[in-house]
């Protein structure tokens, strides 16, 4: 599993309400990165990071945020949760950080917002 | 925008069939990714393919890069129950975007025995 550690696992919240979501890596790899997965659209990127307090968005960034100010942690933040953020959640990391090595996702986060 | 069309979306079939997965995309990628994903689970990266015309085999999954490195193929032969799942493909972004995926659709695959 690349020591990648989601949390929460599973959270159901209202809407309008802020949460936050965290991945946590134990091998200080420098690229990090938070995808949702919904049906039929398989996985796609929300934000990315390429290192401490280095990130940037990805193709449905509208509604997040992200910081990482260690290495380790990543934060995935919705500021005011809408139902169509009920998804479920995936961090990442990219062992070696150059396009071509080898990408590690994490258990997943299931979010329902109601 | 990149995109990556994968199909079947659902597939069916009995074991000890042959199946073939597609991605294609009109843009090029600089390498090509396989995952599958068990329920509850994160995806598992199965192969890369780096070269335009690169056949990869892993057991009895075969993985093809087009010549122009726009599509993929994926073929299981003589499916087995356990190869139930969904097989996703994905497309990696070179240069300056750090390893980014593009994810075609899914595929979810059952196998019955």
């Amino acid at each position: 599993d690349a020591g990648i550690t989601q949390s929460p696992r599973h959270k159901v919240t209202e809407t309008g309400t802020p949460v936050t979501l965290r991945c946590h890596q134990t091998e200080n790899h420098r690229y990090m990165y938070w995808y949702r997965q919904d049906p039929g659209h398989g996985l796609r990127l929300i934000h990315y990071s390429y290192g401490v307090k280095d990130t940037d968005k990805g193709e449905v960034s509208d509604g997040y945020s992200v910081s990482r100010s260690k290495t380790e942690d990543f934060l995935l933040t919705l500021e005011s949760a809408t139902s169509s953020q009920t998804s479920v959640y995936f961090c990442a990391i990219s062992v070696g950080g150059y396009s071509g090595n080898t990408i590690y996702f994490g258990e997943g986060s299931w979010l329902t917002v109601v | 925008t990149q995109l990556l069309e994968q199909s079947p979306q659902f597939l069916s079939i009995q074991e000890g069939e042959n199946l073939t997965v597609y991605c294609n995309s009109s843009s090029v990628f600089s390498s090509l990714q396989w995952y599958r994903q068990e329920p509850g689970e994160g995806p598992v990266l199965l192969v890369t393919v780096v070269t335009g015309g690169e056949v990869k085999k892993l057991k009895r999954l075969t993985f093809q890069f087009g010549d122009a490195r726009k599509d993929s193929s994926l073929h299981i032969t003589a499916a087995q129950p356990g190869d139930t799942g969904l097989y996703l493909c994905a497309g990696v972004s070179g240069g300056t975007s750090y390893g980014k995926l593009t994810f075609g659709q899914g595929t979810i695959l059952t196998v019955h025995p």
